[in-house]
């Protein structure tokens, strides 16, 4: 079954480093999207992404956040300057279905700890 | 930003019996509703969703129940597997304004064998 897949399941890095984090989403989805979840809280949207534009961002997505596809099957999403906030899980997720773009799926989410 | 609230962080529930999970929301104007489930240092995995012009949807041995009125959804499992065990965030869709779901903090289901 076709999933989302994400890389780094696990990244560590200083405060005001930048990180990728990169996902790959399922191969005939067009939306695509960024969530986190800081350990004990919600998760939390952070952007979605289609036909190679932002179309929605939450208030958490500021100028230190960045999306990007760079080419037909990876979806990254930057973060500048990363602070000891940033630290939480974060869930790339897609969407084939313009009708149905409440079915989101999730990846496995990558870890970042911001130290 | 409490519109989608789960108030039992944890429920524990014997094999072959009913699990019963609970979602109460405050904006009227969600379209969708959706249960997710999700395993340790795994992604939250889709479940079931249900439109808010029903008040049931029912897949295999998930049913998700919807009270309008009330702002109210809950989530039932029969029987109860052991596989069950993980934690259920309830989620919500706007059709309006953007595309973002909006989740519940969630309840951790344990399923005693």
């Amino acid at each position: 079954e076709p999933e989302v897949t994400q890389t780094p399941s696990h990244q560590v890095t200083q405060m005001g480093q930048e990180v990728i984090l990169r996902c790959v989403p399922i191969s005939n989805h067009l939306y695509f999207y960024w969530y986190r979840q800081i350990l004990g809280q919600k998760v939390e949207f952070l952007v979605s992404f289609y036909n190679n534009e932002i179309s929605e961002k939450s208030e958490i997505f500021d100028d230190q956040f960045s999306v990007e596809r760079p080419d037909g099957s990876n979806f990254t999403l930057k973060i500048r300057s990363t602070k000891l906030e940033d630290s939480a899980m974060y869930f790339c997720a897609s969407s084939d279905n313009r009708q149905a773009l409440y079915e989101q799926y999730f990846g496995p989410g990558t870890r970042l700890t911001v130290t | 930003d409490q519109q989608v609230k789960q108030n039992s962080p944890s429920l524990s529930v014997q094999e072959g019996r009913i699990s019963i999970l609970n979602c109460d929301y405050t904006n009227s104007m969600f379209d969708y509703f959706l249960w997710y489930k999700k395993y340790p240092a795994e992604g939250p995995t889709f479940l079931i969703s249900i439109s808010s012009i029903k008040d049931k949807n029912e897949d295999g041995r998930f049913t998700v129940f919807l009270n309008k009125s009330a702002k109210h959804l809950s989530l039932h499992i029969v029987p109860s597997q052991p596989g069950d065990s993980a934690v259920y965030f309830c989620a919500a869709y706007s059709n309006f304004g953007n595309e973002k779901l909006t989740f519940g903090t969630g309840t951790r289901l344990t399923i005693i064998p």
